[in-house]
């Protein structure tokens, strides 16, 4: 009954691979994000979607990509990983943007560790 | 540029102690001001919340201070526990941010017994 689910939990690999975050959540939420956490725990969103639709795009580099496929799923796919790459990701999501002040529940990350 | 900034950085208190963690902001749309808690190896989840018509709020022992015209806002434990060892970040959100949460750089917090 988790509320928003990440997988996988670790994810290690080599430079130059291509890897997939998966996020679920059941909370019926129109909108999530992904954020990134560092090496020093600094939180900065990546990217957000409101019914399937992109409406947050922060300065990251094209080597990533989101998709959602459906209002309950978010997906970052990452290209040509780098070693800067390594962090925590964690997807969240929120009640629809009208208020645009509601709770972000978030996932509970995936560490990514690219060698 | 750090639109949110939260100190200190790290925090040592005594169980039943108070705990106090500071944050000071740029923007002057912002609107809605979280807490979150995140414990090692978990996502973070939210604490206590405001928005800027009121001064404070109180949940249980976290209190939230919150000053407009000095654009500050402060988080206060009170009786201080193990477990709220944690790391606390401060947010902030409004205008059209679209729901885009701007953190502090988060504040760890140790309760000794």
């Amino acid at each position: 009954d988790t509320a928003v689910s990440q997988t996988p939990k670790y994810l290690v690999t080599q430079m130059g691979n291509d890897k997939s975050i998966k996020c679920e959540q059941n909370l019926g939420h129109d909108t999530m994000y992904w954020y990134k956490q560092d090496s020093k725990k600094f939180l900065k969103i990546m990217f957000s979607y409101n019914n399937k639709e992109l409406i947050i795009n922060e300065t990251v580099p094209n080597r990533f990509s989101p998709k959602s496929p459906d209002k309950a799923h978010l997906n970052l796919h990452i290209n040509s990983l780098e070693l800067g790459d390594s962090a925590v990701y964690f997807c969240a999501s929120s009640p629809p943007l009208a208020g645009s002040r509601d709770t972000q529940y978030f996932g509970p990350g995936t560490r990514l560790t690219v060698l | 540029q750090q639109q949110v900034k939260q100190s200190p950085q790290s925090l040592i208190v005594q169980k039943g102690g108070i705990s106090i963690i500071n944050c000071a902001y740029e923007n002057t749309a912002f609107d809605y001001f979280p807490w979150y808690q995140q414990f090692p190896g978990k996502g973070p989840a939210l604490l206590i919340a405001i928005r800027p018509d009121v001064s404070e709020k109180k949940e249980g022992r976290f209190t939230i201070s919150f000053n407009k015209s000095a654009k500050q806002f402060s988080l206060h434990i009170m009786d201080s526990q193990p477990g709220d060892s944690a790391t606390y970040f401060c947010a902030a959100l409004g205008g059209t941010s679209y729901g885009k949460l701007t953190f502090g750089q988060g504040t760890i917090l140790t309760v000794h017994p």
